[in-house]
């Protein structure tokens, strides 16, 4: 079974400019959790989404974003890029909302904003 | 608010040494946990989980061992290999469904 996919893997954008990113979770699991890594922060929960809706949201600013296909495939926007959102951007899927289920990351996004 | 730490932000074994990464997490009403192994250039990878109603549990070559007095759960590798070099990290399951993850610890294995 294939596990989770992101596109594109490389990204480089300047600031002010807006991304999309991709995820395509492993077959059968209908949710989708995004993580931004840092350095210096670690890894921080920016968003989860399950049957198309939203259902957590982790504390950053509006210009992060996203949404979830009926195929469970999910895309994150942040708009007016910053500096400072440079980071590996995961995306985690798991069966259900259910925790005990594990969350199973992809490669990642490595986003760089000049 | 939900924090989760870990004890030591690096450890270098020697290959075919036991390794034991250690992590503290602050919510007592928390109930799941799981440990990843994150490669340079790769996403985290699940190693193990645990319940709270356990407190020891064993996969290939790894144990994790939870303490909910002190709230500490520990990661033993055994027979320590030069592919287990990579960082970990321990998530607390949270409440609302999302992970709260530590720092991390990069284990570093000596040949």
């Amino acid at each position: 079974k294939a596990g989770v996919t992101q596109t594109p893997r490389y990204l480089i954008k300047t600031r002010g400019q807006q991304v999309t990113l991709s995820c395509s979770p492993i077959s059968g699991h209908r949710s989708v959790s995004w993580y931004q890594q840092t350095p210096g922060q670690g890894l921080q929960f920016l968003f989860e989404y399950f049957s198309e809706t939203q259902r957590n949201k982790g504390n950053f600013p509006g210009r992060f974003s996203g949404r979830q296909f009926s195929n469970s495939r999910s895309e994150m926007n942040v708009s007016t890029l910053e500096l400072g959102d440079s980071a590996l951007y995961l995306c985690a899927s798991s069966l259900a909302v259910d925790r005990g289920l594990g969350q199973y990351f992809g490669p990642g996004t490595r986003l760089t904003v000049t | 608010g939900e924090s989760v730490g870990l004890h030591l932000p690096t450890l270098s074994v020697q290959e075919g040494d036991n390794s034991i990464i250690n992590c503290a997490y602050s919510n007592s009403a928390s109930d799941y946990f799981i440990w990843y192994k994150q490669e340079s250039g790769k996403g985290p990878q699940f190693i193990i989980d645990i319940r709270s109603n356990m407190d020891k549990r064993q996969g290939q070559r790894v144990t994790v061992l939870l303490n909910k007095t002190v709230k500490h759960l520990s990661l033993q590798i055994a027979a320590t290999q030069p592919g287990d070099s990579a960082v970990y990290f321990c998530a607390d399951g949270g409440s609302q469904g999302n992970l709260i993850f530590g720092k991390g610890t990069k284990l570093s294995v000596k040949p």
